[in-house]
């Protein structure tokens, strides 16, 4: 089938420490794939993406790689601030003529002073 | 500020109240999505729109749930006879048509919906 699969969190970091927050897909094909962040009581803002196999997405110091051989898109950031505690949440379009969002569950980032 | 914007931002209502929320997408996005997001969980698709059409509605959009989008721009969701099981926070995005973005979404602020 069509999922997305988050590791889920809380994720609670010193500011300044390494972020990884792990997803993976099952597909169709090579769809697609975002990282979508949400800050409390907003909507989700498009935070990076990838369009194909081994392309990197960045943004604001984040970094996510399309892996194929892995169907894995994981979020990386070298040094966490504060401002990053938000929800993170992985997502791929369905690959019909909807191009609807499937999303994960969403993993939500805690950064600590 | 072109970005999609949503109305109300929060809506309280009493059970058995019907209420409206309005969308306003990107202004040359002929796509627009409904979808409803619950607390710890990732939003789920509702329903979209190419231009005036609505061309597909999930399987949680009940009988009581209809959506429009008369021309093609703005978009309304309404839901009848509210139940609490409705709380939820309601999110609109829009997109062009034509994929060269790689079908990203873009997202409204939401509208939480708090049923009582």
């Amino acid at each position: 089938g069509n999922s997305v699969t988050q590791m889920e969190g809380p994720v609670t970091l010193s500011e300044e420490a390494f972020l990884t927050i792990n997803c993976t897909y099952t597909a169709t094909g090579y769809p697609s794939l975002f990282w979508y962040v949400q800050y409390p009581g907003e909507g989700l803002q498009l935070l990076l993406k990838a369009t194909k196999a081994d392309d990197k997405g960045s943004n604001k110091g984040f970094e996510a790689t399309y892996r194929k051989e892995t169907t894995s898109f994981h979020l990386e950031k070298g040094s966490v601030q504060v401002s990053d505690s938000a929800v993170y949440f992985c997502a791929r379009p369905q690959m019909d003529s909807s191009y609807k969002l499937i999303f994960g569950s969403g993993t939500r980032l805690l950064v600590r002073p | 500020d072109t970005g999609v914007s949503q109305d109300p931002r929060h809506k309280i209502t009493k059970r058995g109240q019907n209420v409206t929320f309005r969308c306003d997408p990107i202004s040359e996005h002929n796509r627009l999505y409904w979808y409803r997001q619950t607390l710890g969980q990732g939003p789920e698709f509702l329903t979209y729109f190419q231009n005036e059409a609505q061309l597909e509605k999930s399987r949680l959009l009940s009988d009581r749930f209809s959506a429009e989008r008369p021309k093609g721009s703005f978009s309304t969701l309404e839901i009848q006879r509210t139940e609490q099981g409705d709380s939820a926070m309601y999110l609109c995005a829009s997109s062009p048509s034509g994929g060269a973005g790689g079908y990203e979404q873009y997202f409204g602020p939401g509208t939480r919906l708090t049923v009582t």
